[in-house]
């Protein structure tokens, strides 16, 4: 079945960049979507259609793809921002998503 | 604005069944899919299926294929999720979730429920 490569956890300083990626065969050929959740919470979409940024999400927020890859990245990252971060791309049979990335700010 | 919200926490016995509400406020309730995804404990998202609810089509993942019922009541803007065969692997965060452009179905969702904790244990 197809599946969604996300590292466990990526830790980043105030300030700083953060990059999550997500892999899978069939992201050339299908969008890829970016939820964030903190905890005890719903998820929260950030990213839609790779890149976009619906109305409301911060700026810092933004999305791009490369070949099998999509990467969320969060620039100047705030103490706000710590969770987990989940991406998910839908194909012709079924929605998936990636097991999930912990966005730690030391 | 656009706003799910869902039915309270349910406890179950292995083997019954649970049905989960989820009423949807501020916009038109027919123009878009809803869908339902799971978290278990400490683990990550699981889309389970899709229900259009302009005429109550389906759509269920394999895993949950006899096993879930996806509904809609058009009057009350609610659509329901019924899961039974109920074992401890299905405790988890239930979630309705509105695909997020009209005519997509399990595509993208925004906005989300508040999620509906089922707890089975005998």
């Amino acid at each position: 079945s197809y599946e969604l490569t996300q590292p466990p956890s990526v830790s980043v300083s105030p300030g700083q960049t953060a990059r999550i990626t997500c892999s899978g065969d069939a992201l050339p050929k299908q969008y890829a979507y970016w939820y964030q959740q903190k905890a005890g919470q719903a998820p929260v979409l950030v990213i839609y259609k790779d890149s976009e940024r619906p109305s409301g999400v911060p700026e810092r927020f933004s999305g791009s793809s490369s070949g099998t890859t999509v990467t969320l990245t969060i620039s100047g990252v705030q103490a706000e921002d710590e969770a987990d971060y989940y991406c998910q791309s839908a194909g012709s049979s079924a929605t998936v998503f990636g097991g999930g990335t912990k966005l730690t700010v030391l | 604005q656009v706003q799910l919200v869902q039915s309270g926490a349910e406890v179950k016995k292995p083997g019954a069944s649970v049905k989960v509400s989820c009423k949807a406020f501020g916009y038109t309730f027919t123009n878009y899919y809803m869908n339902w995804v799971r978290q278990a404990p400490g683990q990550g998202l699981e889309w389970m299926g899709t229900v259009n609810p302009s005429d109550g089509s389906t759509s269920y993942t394999q895993k949950f294929q006899g096993r879930v019922t996806m509904t809609r009541d058009t009057s009350a803007s609610t659509v329901y999720m019924e899961l039974s065969g109920l074992r401890s692997e299905d405790t988890a965060v239930y979630y309705c979730a509105r695909d997020r452009i009209t005519g997509n179905a399990g595509v993208c969702f925004d906005p989300w429920g508040q999620g509906t904790l089922v707890t089975v244990s005998s």
